[in-house]
């Protein structure tokens, strides 16, 4: 099946500092979607990518999917409290269905 | 903003016993998902339904497993006799096309004692 790694598993970082996670597959990839899960939490949609070499902004974060559509990174700039979270990547089959493969996640914790 | 909602929130059931999970997906979606996530790891597909059928499952998605949407609201998953390994976080999930992002549920933890 779909292998999709991220890296690194955890990361702590002082409020304020930035923090980036990096996603990797072996594959080519139709798209990528990466989901917020709170503590606790559900996944939550942030953002699609699609084109080679894009870049989306929301905010403080920022998105980007690789030239050959087989990595991305969210980065996040000036990081706060309400950004503790596990971060994933997803993607979905090259093979029509609709099913996620999410990556291992990084897990961001914040020291005030 | 409309949700997912799932309910219960919390299963403890007996091993070998059934249980069924249940999710009421956003109203003008057509894609429904089953995903569960055992403690601090990562989310895993189970399976996908769309227009009344399964379209795709995993491996974990065994004949202990199914689904089904009795109605015009409510979809469910069901696990036939459970396993100690079964206990996780069921998530539910919808979304309104192909490739478009998928909206979860709060889940379902499931505990197998």
């Amino acid at each position: 099946g779909q292998q999709v790694m991220q890296i690194p598993q955890y990361q702590h970082v002082q409020e304020g500092e930035d923090f980036t996670t990096y996603c990797n597959s072996s594959t080519t990839l139709s798209n990528i979607q990466w989901y917020k899960q709170r503590p606790g939490g559900h996944p939550v949609f942030l953002i699609q990518l699609v084109k080679s070499g894009e870049v989306k902004k929301q905010k403080r974060l920022t998105f980007q999917f690789g030239e050959a559509k087989k990595n991305s990174s969210l980065h996040i700039t000036a990081t706060q409290t309400t950004d503790v979270g596990t971060y994933f990547c997803a993607v979905i089959s090259n093979f029509g269905n609709e099913k996620l493969t999410f990556g291992t996640g990084t897990r961001l914790t914040i020291i005030p | 903003e409309p949700e997912v909602t799932q309910t219960p929130s919390h299963q403890v059931t007996q091993m070998g016993q059934e249980v069924i999970l249940r999710c009421v997906p956003i109203s003008n979606h057509l894609y429904f998902y089953w995903y569960r996530q055992i403690l601090g790891q990562k989310v895993e597909f189970l399976v996908s339904f769309y227009n009344n059928e399964i379209s795709e499952k995993s491996e974990i998605f065994d004949d202990q497993f199914s689904v089904e949407r009795p109605d015009g609201s409510n979809f469910t998953l069901k696990i036939r006799s459970t396993k100690l390994e079964d206990s996780a976080m069921y998530f539910c999930a919808s979304s309104d096309g192909r490739r478009q992002p998928q909206h979860f549920g709060d889940g379902t933890r499931l505990s197998i004692l």
